[in-house]
């Protein structure tokens, strides 16, 4: 089986943009999750998504949202981009939920200038 | 915030050498996971021991789990310099639908 893709894999915006990133969990895993790394906060959780229902949230500002759509194909947007956004947004994928084993993507990195 | 708390932050051995690195963790949990990150890339999953088990192995890999001390240590015997990375504890909080990441170990492997 493939595994989770995400695109674009680099990003660069200014401030005030909005960007949307992308990812593709494998096949038949209905959780997608996505998580914000940076050297100074780690891995932290911004949401997941099972059955195109977001079923979890992490405590990020509404700037940030997400969607999931009936192939289980995930999309996150952030708005009004700030340079403390500037990271490694990884999206990972399982069968049936966050606690489970997460396979992840290669990450897209987000550069906000 | 962060459930799991990773020791050392960073440590460095020659290849061949066992490399130990500890998980501490402050609520009761489902499950731990360890998970592996070369360089500004993606995770990979290395193990997930529940809460009622106490050691899992697989392949040079060594996890152990006490819940009475709140805390997971992982084992790499024979390091190798492909081993460089850093490692994560994820714990599965009871009563939550969260998976918490520590910030992790780095782990140099020098040939």
């Amino acid at each position: 089986k493939a595994g989770v893709t995400q695109t674009p894999r680099y990003l660069i915006k200014t401030r005030g943009q909005q960007v949307t990133l992308s990812c593709s969990p494998i096949s038949g895993h209905r959780s997608v999750s996505w998580y914000q790394q940076t050297p100074g906060q780690g891995l932290q959780f911004l949401f997941e998504y099972f059955s195109e229902t977001q079923r979890n949230k992490g405590n990020f500002p509404g700037r940030f949202s997400g969607r999931q759509f009936s192939n289980s194909r995930s999309e996150m947007n952030v708005s009004t981009l700030e340079l403390g956004d500037s990271a490694l947004y990884l999206c990972a994928s399982s069968l049936q939920g966050i606690q489970e084993t997460q396979y992840f993507g290669p990450g897209t990195r987000l550069l906000v200038l | 915030s962060q459930q799991g708390e990773e020791d050392p932050q960073a440590l460095s051995i020659q290849e061949g050498e066992n490399a130990t690195m500890n998980c501490s963790y402050k609520t009761s949990i489902n499950n731990l996971q360890w998970y592996r990150q070369n360089s500004g890339r993606g995770l990979v999953h290395l193990i997930l021991i529940r809460s009622n088990e106490r050691e899992k192995h697989s392949g040079r890999l060594r996890v152990t789990l006490d819940t009475s001390k709140k805390s997971s240590s992982l084992l790499i015997t024979a390091s190798r310099a492909a081993d460089t990375a850093s490692y994560f504890c994820a714990t599965g909080e009871q009563g939550y639908s969260t998976l918490t990441f520590g910030k992790g170990t780095m782990l140099l492997v020098s040939p």
